[in-house]
């Protein structure tokens, strides 16, 4: 099993500032990484795929960087409404497919 | 648009089966992998199995043991049966859809599941 790692579990930034999150896979997963954001009472939200690539509708303060085990999911200046929990996910091996334990950004 | 719909009962009681089922809509069920994921209160995401049109499946070997998931192309609808149930499997229950070595791009809103008695 690919284990995913996250950090920080917790990000405490203001509005308008930079925001870093670290994943990192026990084994490599090329670029087969996605990452995912997911508000209080909603469904997961596809945000990068293939590591760096946007889904439809992202905005582009939304950036994802790295391959093979250490990746990287980049906010460049944080609004209201990015603050949520983000977890990445490989689909590279399985079963199974595994995700991180989540990064939650706050206020 | 892709729309996924999860439904069932939200009250199982230990001991007996949980059984959902996901009802698609705006696209073809016989086109791409269809999975089933859980997420405890207040925990993280974990990935359950899934389905592919041709009535394939892959499961979580955490739960392979108590886990089915089938495919009923005539509705558009997949379902999930998890056996023998304890408190652990309390969660809300989602089904999401794939395509081969891809990330989930569309998400039902989630059902929750309580195993009480």
């Amino acid at each position: 099993e690919v284990v995913m790692t996250q950090s920080p579990a917790t990000l405490s930034v203001s509005p308008g500032e930079r925001a870093t999150l670290s994943c990192r896979a026990s084994q490599s997963v090329t670029s087969n990484l996605a990452w995912y954001q997911q508000k209080p009472g909603q469904s997961p939200r596809l945000l990068i795929y293939g590591a760096s690539t946007r889904a439809t509708g992202v905005p582009a303060r939304f950036s994802g960087s790295g391959s093979g085990t250490e990746f990287t999911l980049t906010i460049s200046s944080l609004q209201s409404e990015d603050f949520a929990v983000y977890y990445c996910h490989q689909y590279n091996n399985w079963p199974p497919l595994t995700f991180g334990g989540g990064s939650k950004v706050e206020i | 648009q892709v729309e996924l719909q999860e439904s069932g009962p939200g009250l199982v009681k230990p001991s007996e089966t949980l059984s959902l089922t996901c009802t698609v809509s705006g696209v073809s069920i016989s086109s791409h992998y269809w999975s089933w994921l859980r997420q405890p209160p207040g925990k993280g995401l974990e990935w359950i199995g899934y389905v592919y049109y041709s009535g394939a499946t892959n499961y979580n070997p955490s739960l392979m043991s108590r886990v089915t998931i089938s495919i009923d192309t005539s509705k558009n609808q997949f379902s999930l049966r998890l056996t023998s149930v304890t408190a652990a499997d309390t969660a809300v229950y989602y089904c999401a859809r794939h395509a081969f070595k891809a990330p989930f791009d569309f998400w039902g809103q989630g059902t929750l599941v309580t195993v009480s008695s």
